[in-house]
């Protein structure tokens, strides 16, 4: 089965910020990879899917990039509605649906 | 486009709770349902999927639910539903549904807001 890790855990960041997330597939995943943020309480909300595809009405201050087993979230411009949970997922046909851990975006 | 999970409560160890996920303003039989969980403070875990019609409305279970939870669809309702017996205490988590589509590259998309499971004595 295919694992994800996600670094850092936590990243510390302060509005205006540029942060970036990375995320590692234990195996080759091609450009199947999504990344999702999520508030306390909140459901997942689609960022990007396919390594780089920015979803609909997602601000293009966030971009994914990679492919293969690296690959990373950036955000140009930390928002204040940017402190949240990021995740990055992986779906197969044959294995299902894996998530990263998560990076907690917080305030420095 | 919106899912909406309903279900949830509070239930003892060892008991049975069907969960539910309606559905509106997409064609539901021409998409996949999976379900989801979120343990308390904890991160993102996939429960299994149901295939559209057109694809059999086949099922492919996590291992750590597998033969213990079923999903199934009614297509005539618009609805999903988890089934979960033999509940455990490790299994209180927020539950999420979300729409798929069948062998496609793009991810699980929209979600439910979820439902919150509660086991306990």
């Amino acid at each position: 089965d295919i694992k994800l890790t996600q670094s850092p855990s936590t990243l510390s960041a302060s509005i205006g910020d540029r942060v970036t997330i990375t995320c590692r597939a234990s195996q080759s995943i091609g450009t199947t990879l999504a990344w999702y943020h999520q508030k306390p309480g909140k459901a997942p909300n689609l960022l990007i899917y396919e390594a780089s595809t920015l979803e609909t009405r997602v601000p293009s201050r966030f971009s994914g990039s990679g492919s293969g087993t690296h690959f990373t979230l950036t955000i140009t411009s930390l928002q204040p509605d940017d402190f949240a949970t990021f995740y990055c997922q992986h779906h197969d046909d044959h294995s299902g649906i894996t998530f990263g851990p998560g990076t907690r975006v917080e305030t420095k | 486009e919106v899912l909406v999970e309903s279900g949830g409560g509070a239930v003892q160890p060892g008991r049975s709770l069907r969960l539910s996920c309606t559905t509106s303003g997409f064609v539901f039989d021409d998409y996949a349902v999976s379900w989801f969980r979120q343990a308390p403070g904890k991160g993102l875990e996939w429960l299994g999927s149901i295939r559209s019609p057109t694809y059999g409305a086949t099922t492919q279970y996590a291992a750590s639910v597998k033969g213990r939870f079923t999903i199934s669809r009614d297509d005539s309702k618009g609805i999903g539903y988890l089934q979960m017996n033999s509940l455990k205490t490790e299994d209180t988590a927020v539950y999420y549904c979300s729409r798929d589509i069948d062998y496609s590259t793009y991810p699980s998309n929209p979600w439910g807001q979820g439902t919150l499971v509660t086991v306990s004595s």
